[in-house]
């Protein structure tokens, strides 16, 4: 079973800045790490695939980064929209595994 | 447009068997590559994924929880379905059920329906 380790759990940001959340994977997967933006009484919403590629639709402020065992999802100018609940997701193996999660705090 | 919606009971007691039922819009399980799987998520922890379901009715359950869950669809294949046996309350979180094609990332996924268990 591969486990993601992903970090930080919370973090706060101010409108502008740049976030970085991290994503380690125990093992290597190549490029099969996916982000997840999540709000409170909603589905979650796929916003990076295979690593480095933007879901059609969402803003290119978001972007993935990494390959093996290293991810990363930026994101850039940060907006108050962005204030939410962001999670990776690896479907390289079976069991599909998750990381812990990170809320975003924009102050 | 792709939609997914679980329902079920909200609050089932222990020693119970839960069944959850995913009602797919937008696409089924007819169409080739699709596959569905049920996950969850615990109060504080992370996302735990259950089960999935292809097109071609192969199933994959998670390790841990392989002996108490079962996934299947109903004839149609608009309808998938969780059952998982021997409830307890650990087993308290929001369970989705989500939409992925040739077994990749999940691309949609539903609200979400939250299941207690208590006595």
């Amino acid at each position: 079973e591969t486990t993601l380790t992903q970090s930080p759990a919370f973090m706060s940001a101010t409108p502008g800045d740049i976030v970085n959340i991290s994503c380690r994977a125990s093992q290597d997967i190549e490029d099969a790490m996916n982000w997840y933006q999540q709000k409170p009484g909603e589905a979650p919403l796929f916003i990076i695939e295979e690593a480095t590629t933007l879901v059609p639709g969402i803003t290119p402020r978001f972007s993935g980064s990494g390959y093996g065992t290293d991810f990363t999802l930026t994101i850039h100018d940060i907006e108050s929209e962005d204030a939410a609940y962001y999670f990776c997701l690896q479907h390289d193996n079976f069991p599909y595994t998750f990381g812990q999660g990170t809320k975003l705090e924009i102050k | 447009q792709v939609t997914l919606r679980e329902s079920g009971p909200a609050l089932v007691k222990p020693t119970q068997t839960l069944t959850l039922t995913c009602t797919l819009s937008g696409f089924s399980l007819n169409t080739r590559e699709m596959s569905v799987s049920w996950i969850r998520q615990s109060p504080g922890k992370a996302l735990e994924w259950l089960a999935l379901i292809d097109w071609e009715d192969d199933k994959f359950y998670s390790t841990s929880l392989r002996t108490r869950v079962t996934i299947s669809t109903d004839s149609s294949k608009n309808r998938v379905v969780l059952t998982m046996t021997n409830m307890n309350p650990a087993d308290t979180a929001t369970y989705y059920c989500a939409r992925s094609v040739v077994k990749g990332p999940f691309d949609f996924w539903g609200l979400g329906t939250l299941v207690t268990v208590s006595s």
